[in-house]
């Protein structure tokens, strides 16, 4: 079985901020993770996935994340917030090979200027 | 042209209605899903298929049947709509080809059907 929680469904940060979503996950097998971001009325993109090797993963736009097995931890960061960063964010998890992807429930992203 | 693309993109029915959702992909992957998107609640899985032959139920798959006509195209029917069915939807695929097995579990989604049951 495979879970994932994400911490804030609303984030508001200014913009040059730090930006920070937090994602926990469950899996009892070592998981793939990823983060997939939404903009208005489009489908989700891949920001970024996690599969084994380096524990801090790039991504597209200045978005990273880092894997802590003993925190279960995936939490997404970037250095300085941009107004186009403004969106729905999406932290997965994949058993390994397992056939599902679960996706927590999102976190709303504001950029304040 | 967009790599997956879903007709149609917004749709207002009646319950009882009939309603299929069509996906259709140039991506070349094997691999299709259904997924509904509430405010709160994320994507949940409802139908998968991993090729012409091999289709599966996911979380949600009560009030849903789907359709796997070929490798491109994989639709989603609601056989008589009822509002809380009300939601967007999204096909997204994936490929395993060429990729490695993580490969298999990075999605490509469309755009999004918005379903409006009354």
């Amino acid at each position: 079985a495979q879970s994932v929680t994400q911490l804030g469904s609303h984030v508001s940060v200014s913009e040059g901020a730090l930006v920070l979503l937090r994602c926990n996950y469950s899996s009892s097998v070592p998981p793939y993770l990823f983060w997939y971001v939404q903009y208005p009325n489009q489908g989700l993109q891949l920001l970024l996935k996690y599969t084994t090797g380096a524990t801090l993963v790039k991504g597209i736009n200045g978005f990273e994340a880092e894997f802590k097995k003993s925190e279960t931890s995936f939490h997404l960061t970037k250095p300085s917030a941009h107004m186009s960063d403004a969106a729905e964010y999406f932290c997965a998890v994949s058993g390994g090979s397992a056939r599902q992807l679960t996706f927590g429930s999102g976190t709303q992203l504001t950029v304040l200027p | 042209d967009a790599d997956v693309t879903q007709t149609p993109r917004n749709r207002i029915t009646k319950t009882g209605k009939r309603i299929m959702l069509e996906c259709s992909q140039t991506k070349g992957h094997d691999r299709m899903y259904w997924y509904r998107q509430d405010p709160g609640l994320g994507l949940r899985l409802i139908y998968y298929s991993f090729d012409v032959k091999d289709i599966n139920k996911g979380e949600i798959s009560d009030g849903y049947s789907v359709s796997r006509q070929a490798q491109a195209k994989f639709s989603l029917s609601l056989e008589s709509a009822i509002p809380n069915q009300t939601a967007l939807y999204f096909c997204a695929t994936s490929g395993v080809r060429g990729t490695g097995s993580s490969g298999a579990n990075v999605l490509t989604f469309g755009a999004g059907s918005r379903l409006t049951v009354l």
